[in-house]
């Protein structure tokens, strides 16, 4: 299995600039979350789905939308790109059957996103 | 509203010594903690998790945690810290039928040898 697979690693965008970061995992998990990573503040929740055809918004959801079309993926998509998104982005899956809380969420290797 | 504090942003030990990495948690109905590790340019790895039962949790790595409900902690340990130790440590918070996740803002430990 590969996992949780992210693209690309890295990304530079202008501001105004809209792009897809591309997320999808083999473990038939029907959770699928994103995250922001930023110095000082941990990892921020963005958008979650607990299965295909069901979003919701997370801690931190203003100026990304996102889809689940597929088990398997999950893109996020930032609609016109400023400063404050510059980031490093993670996606996580788990099995969030039952009581969802208590599974591990397993993570991507991340993209690091600049945007100037 | 959940909540993790992580009080320190950096733990330095000597190879050999204990380490202890702190977490205290808020939440309303009861808790179920985790600890991720984050290695340089790399994801977040799971090492262990606390859901019921069993106050003291053993983990990938040697790495064990244990649960104080009076105290709202979740101090994650090791009897002795390597080098490879070194990394980002993360304590997260969830509770039942709630489908987020909440970090605390990582401590970075550091082994020397």
């Amino acid at each position: 299995n590969a996992g949780v697979t992210q693209t690309p690693k890295f990304q530079v965008l202008k501001t105004g600039q809209s792009m897809t970061l591309q997320c999808a995992q083999d473990m038939n998990h029907e959770y699928m979350s994103w995250y922001r990573q930023d110095p000082g503040m941990g990892l921020r929740l963005i958008h979650y789905s607990v299965g295909a055809g069901i979003t919701d918004q997370g801690e931190v959801p203003n100026g990304y939308n996102v889809s689940r079309s597929t088990t398997e993926d999950f893109p996020l998509r930032l609609l016109s790109a400023a400063p404050s998104q510059t980031s490093v982005y993670f996606c996580a899956s788990s099995r969030g059957l039952g009581p969802l809380a208590t599974d591990t969420q397993y993570f991507g290797p991340g993209t690091r996103l600049t945007v100037l | 509203a959940q909540s993790v504090a992580q009080p320190e942003d950096q733990v330095n030990v000597a190879e050999g010594n204990p380490l202890t990495v702190k977490c205290t948690y808020s939440v309303s109905g009861n808790p179920y903690l985790f600890w991720y590790v984050q290695y340089p340019n790399r994801g977040l790895q799971f090492l262990l998790k606390y859901i019921t039962g069993d106050n003291l949790v053993k983990g990938s790595y040697g790495f064990e945690a244990e649960f104080n409900k009076s105290q709202t902690s979740f101090h994650l340990k090791k009897p002795s810290a390597l080098v490879s130790d070194s990394a980002l440590y993360f304590c997260a918070v969830s509770v039942r039928d709630d489908y987020k996740l909440s970090f605390g803002a990582g401590t970075t430990v550091t082994v020397r040898a």
